[in-house]
């Protein structure tokens, strides 16, 4: 099992531009979700999907979206990319929502 | 916003000591958790609290739940050099369904 699998690692946008992260896990969870880190933050939620079909807004979710394409596949789409979102994004899934959330390595995106 | 207080920020120790770090919050928590995040991976849960009072081992880490439910300590004995990396606690509230609550994390550097 690969886990959670996130794409691409690294990104480089320009102020405007438009990007779509992907993640997929293949544990059969149902609940999945999008973090950002920001230093001496910690994590914080910007979006996630109780179950396929549904999505429910985080703590940050302004100037982002979210489709949960599949029981796999939960994807965040940034529309117009601003530097302040320049962070790294972790997507994460549990079986349920009240189980534990594993992790996937991160997207390293960079804002200019 | 953030609502967890986790200190120290930062520890530089030397290997083999032990090291000890909380989370606090004016809140009450029904699960605490902690990860641990290595340079460029995602975090990786160590351990999970459900109860108040309870006091749970991984090895060498050691975690309790507090009895107000407002806080949580994770204890390291006998450190070595993978212990390296940022430390999280994570909580999740009654009320807040499946999202958890992240600590803004402890960075632990450890001398040989």
């Amino acid at each position: 099992n690969a886990g959670v699998t996130q794409t691409p690692k690294f990104q480089v946008l320009k102020t405007g531009q438009s990007m779509t992260l992907q993640c997929a896990q293949d544990m059969n969870h149902n609940s999945m979700y999008w973090y950002r880190q920001d230093p001496g933050m910690g994590l914080r939620l910007i979006y996630y999907s109780a179950s396929e079909g549904t999505t429910d807004k985080g703590e940050v979710p302004n100037g982002y979206n979210v489709s949960r394409l599949n029981k796999r596949e939960f994807s965040l789409r940034l529309e117009s990319a601003a530097p302040s979102q320049t962070s790294v994004y972790f997507c994460a899934s549990s079986l349920r929502g009240f189980e534990t959330q594993y992790f996937g390595p991160g997207t390293r995106l960079l804002v200019l | 916003g953030q609502q967890l207080n986790q200190s120290p920020q930062s520890m530089f120790i030397q290997e083999g000591e032990d090291v000890s770090m909380n989370c606090t919050s004016s809140s009450i928590f029904n699960t605490w958790l902690w990860y641990k995040q290595d340079p460029g991976e995602g975090p990786v849960l160590l351990i999970a609290l459900y109860k108040a009072g309870e006091l749970t081992s991984n090895g060498r880490l050691t975690a309790q739940f507090g009895i107000t439910r407002k806080d949580s300590f994770l204890n390291i004995s006998a450190s070595i050099p993978s212990d390296v990396g940022i430390y999280f606690c994570a909580g999740r509230k009654e009320t807040s369904g499946s999202r958890l609550t992240f600590g803004e994390g402890t960075q632990l550097t450890v001398n040989p």
